[in-house]
């Protein structure tokens, strides 16, 4: 099982929004509406941010959203702030029942 | 509130075995699938293996197929991952994290470090 592809890098500036996008294959992202996102800074435990493409476990910022066109998923923030410098990673079922990460996303606040 | 801690890491010549494990509290453990996720250094997160509540239901990544075996007791509230013919690139940190592909994986340990070297 392949991971999935997120774009290495991005950035904005606080206020901004910005998205990072997921792509996998029809045997994953495209073939089940069961993508997550998680937030992780080094050294601590990752932190669920979405789950089922667009929906916000209790507690998360509503800043934070996730779509899904076809075999790409995008997470946007919106309203960015220094706090939400950390790694991001998307994540899909697959045809197999198993799950797949992608390569993860670095995101600075300028 | 939910815990789960990860134990049992250490430095293991290639080859070699380990037997990590997670306990968890703050929930009902049986009622919840579990997995085991790693990072190798500078990498990103790789989901490595699922169990469900009642062990009934197993699944491995093909990176860690035939090598690693996951269990739990929910009697101890325990979640176990145990490698066998460990390599170099099992070096990583390793979560366990609570939850499947519907739910998301809602609640992870802070890590143990596995370290693959002679």
């Amino acid at each position: 099982q392949s991971a999935l592809t997120q774009p290495a890098s991005v950035s904005g500036s606080p206020g901004q929004s910005i998205t990072i996008s997921c792509t996998g294959t029809s045997s994953d992202v495209g073939g089940y509406n069961y993508v997550s996102w998680y937030q992780h800074y080094p050294g601590k435990a990752p932190k669920l941010m979405i789950y089922e493409v667009n929906n916000r476990p209790s507690g998360v910022s509503n800043r934070f959203s996730g779509s899904k066109s076809g075999n790409t998923a995008s997470l946007t923030i919106s309203g960015l702030q220094a706090e939400d410098e950390a790694d991001y990673y998307c994540n899909s079922y697959t045809i197999s029942s198993t799950l797949v990460f992608g390569g993860g996303t670095k995101l600075t606040v300028l | 509130e939910v815990y789960l801690v990860e134990s049992g890491g250490g430095l293991v010549q290639p080859g070699g075995s380990l037997r990590l494990s997670c306990a968890a509290s703050g929930f009902t453990f049986s009622s919840y699938s579990m997995n085991w996720v790693r990072q190798a250094p500078g990498k990103g997160l790789e989901w490595i293996s699922y169990i469900s509540g009642s062990s009934s239901t197993l699944y491995y990544a093909d990176s860690v197929r035939g090598r690693f075996t996951i269990s739990r007791d929910n009697a101890k509230n325990s979640l176990y991952l145990q490698m066998n013919s460990l390599r170099d690139e099992d070096t990583a940190v390793y979560y366990c994290a609570r939850g499947y592909y519907d739910s998301g994986l809602d609640s992870w340990g802070q890590g143990t470090l596995v370290t693959v070297s002679s």
